[in-house]
């Protein structure tokens, strides 16, 4: 069973609008949750992160919002850039559940950015 | 931010042959792990270790073992490999378990 879970697998949007990506989780015991982005051939790049005790971390043109209570994040992307085209990994840890010490990832939403 | 190198990139061998596929960081991060990765699929943890001498396995069981004896180097060994281990291999790094991991361009393993 997923416990991370990106619902699309692929979204387009246009140069300059705003990109938004969604990720669920089930976990209740998340507490650290990561974006990533990966071009083909190339290993997953980091992004952004927030921790539980925050709903909302921005960097530059990417902000994520965390929804503990639906257990739901989201990635903004503002504004689109052509170069934003790539598959984006959500991922999500419990660093203070003592289990194995990964990451758990969804299986990725694949960002075109129309010209 | 971290570097971590990856070899060999792609990798294409017989079946029954013994692979170690290489991972080396040079930031000095204690914290280390595996995953694996199929085609529009998500990564999975298949090794990790938190410094030298500890290794551990990941969520998804794997035939693959793993050591640790410095601290930037987390070398993965298959003894006898089978077309199931066709998959691309990532190795990650991070300094502790609420910072970011940091991952190598991984290697593309192909079991004929």
């Amino acid at each position: 069973d997923q416990q991370v879970k990106q619902n699309s697998p692929s979204l387009s949007v246009q140069e300059g609008r705003i990109s938004i990506l969604n990720c669920d989780y089930t976990n209740s015991m998340f507490d650290y949750f990561l974006w990533y982005k990966k071009y083909p051939a190339e290993g997953p790049t980091f992004l952004i992160s927030i921790s539980s005790i925050k709903d909302k971390n921005e960097d530059g043109r990417f902000t994520v919002f965390l929804n503990k209570s639906a257990k739901h994040l989201s990635l903004h992307i503002v504004p689109s850039q052509p170069g934003d085209s790539a598959v984006y990994f959500c991922a999500a840890s419990a660093v203070r559940g003592g289990g194995a010490d990964g990451l758990t990832f969804g299986k990725g939403t694949h960002l075109i950015i129309q010209p | 931010e971290a570097d971590i190198y990856q070899t060999p990139r792609y990798l294409v061998i017989g079946t029954g042959k013994k692979i170690t596929l290489e991972c080396s960081q040079t930031m000095g991060h204690d914290k280390m792990y595996w995953y694996q990765q199929d085609p529009g699929m998500e990564l999975h943890l298949i090794h990790y270790s938190y410094g030298v001498n500890s290794t551990e396995k990941g969520d998804l069981s794997s035939e693959s073992t793993v050591s640790r004896i410095r601290t930037e180097h987390f070398p993965l060994t298959l003894e006898s490999a089978r077309p199931s281990h066709t998959s691309q291999y990532l190795c990650a790094s991070s300094v502790s378990s609420n910072q970011p991991q940091h991952f190598g361009d991984g290697t593309r393993l192909s079991i004929l």
